[in-house]
C-alpha cells in the first residue's frame, strides 16, 4: 500500500512568487493535516481536513497560504506571495480517523530566497 | 499553554548502553501521546500510540510508557542503526490538533 506522497520534495522561489505544495494521502484516509517545520523549531500544526472539510485551521499563519482538498482525496497548499518566513519542510499526514495514527509523508523544503 | 517538553536536546551512547528518552507535557485533557522516529531528510515515522497513564507498549529494542504528566521512550541495548530524532507529540482532547515536542536526537556509536 503507497504511503502519503507530497510534491515537489524541494521548491526554491523568489519572494513575493507562489509556490503550490500537494499532498496524495493514504487511499481511504479522511483526516489529512499539514505540517511545518521551521529551522531550528518544533513541527507545528497548521490545518486539518476531514474529506473536503477544513476541521481546524487555527495553525494557519496567515491569510497568504490557502490550503485546499477538493473531492476528499489530495490536498494542495498554496504560498501566495511567499516570504523569506515560509522557509521550512512542509508535511503532509493522514489518518483514518481522526484519533488514529497519522502517518507522514516525506516532505516538501521550501526555500525563499 | 498546550506544551510538550523533550529532554534531553541529544543523548550519545555507545552500542549496547540502555538509555531513556523524556516527554513532559501539559495538555487541557490528553486524547493520545504519540513517538515518532525522524531520519534526516525523511518525514516522521511512526512508533507508538499511547492513551492513558500506566499503558505500556513495546517493539524491538524500544519501549515507550506514560504517566499523566510525562512519558518515556526507553531504549534497551541500542544499536547504530537506532540513532535518528525521536519526536513526541499530543493530541489535546478538546480537538484533534496535534502538538509537538522538538525531539532528542540520539546518536549511537559503534
Amino acid at each position: 500500500e503507497a504511503g502519503v506522497t507530497q510534491f515537489p520534495s524541494h521548491s526554491v522561489i523568489e519572494k513575493g512568487q507562489t509556490v503550490t505544495l500537494r499532498c496524495d494521502p493514504i487511499s481511504g484516509h479522511d483526516n489529512l493535516y499539514w505540517y511545518r517545520r521551521v529551522m531550528g523549531k518544533e513541527i507545528k500544526f497548521l490545518l486539518h481536513f476531514v474529506k473536503e472539510s477544513k476541521q481546524d485551521e487555527s495553525g494557519m499563519p496567515n491569510n497568504r497560504f490557502l490550503a485546499e482538498r477538493t473531492g476528499g482525496t489530495y490536498s494542495t497548499l498554496k504560498v501566495q506571495p511567499a516570504e523569506l518566513e515560509d522557509s521550512g519542510v512542509y508535511f503532509c499526514a493522514s489518518s483514518q480517523g481522526a484519533t488514529d495514527t497519522q502517518y507522514f509523508g516525506p516532505g516538501t523544503r521550501l526555500t525563499v530566497l | 499553554e498546550d506544551q510538550v517538553t523533550q529532554s534531553p536536546e541529544a543523548l550519545r551512547l555507545q552500542e549496547g548502553e540502555s538509555s531513556s528518552l523524556n516527554c513532559s507535557y501539559t495538555v487541557s485533557g490528553l486524547r493520545g501521546l504519540f513517538w515518532y522516529r525522524q531520519d534526516p531528510g525523511k518525514g516522521p515515522e511512526f512508533l507508538f500510540t499511547l492513551y492513558s497513564a500506566g499503558e505500556e507498549k513495546e517493539k524491538e529494542r524500544l519501549k515507550a510508557t506514560l504517566t499523566k504528566k510525562e512519558s518515556f521512550l526507553h531504549i534497551t541495548a541500542p544499536k547504530p542503526e537506532d540513532s535518528a530524532t525521536y519526536l513526541c507529540a499530543v493530541q489535546e482532547g478538546g480537538g484533534f490538533k496535534t502538538i509537538f515536542g522538538a525531539g532528542t536526537r540520539l546518536f549511537v556509536k559503534a
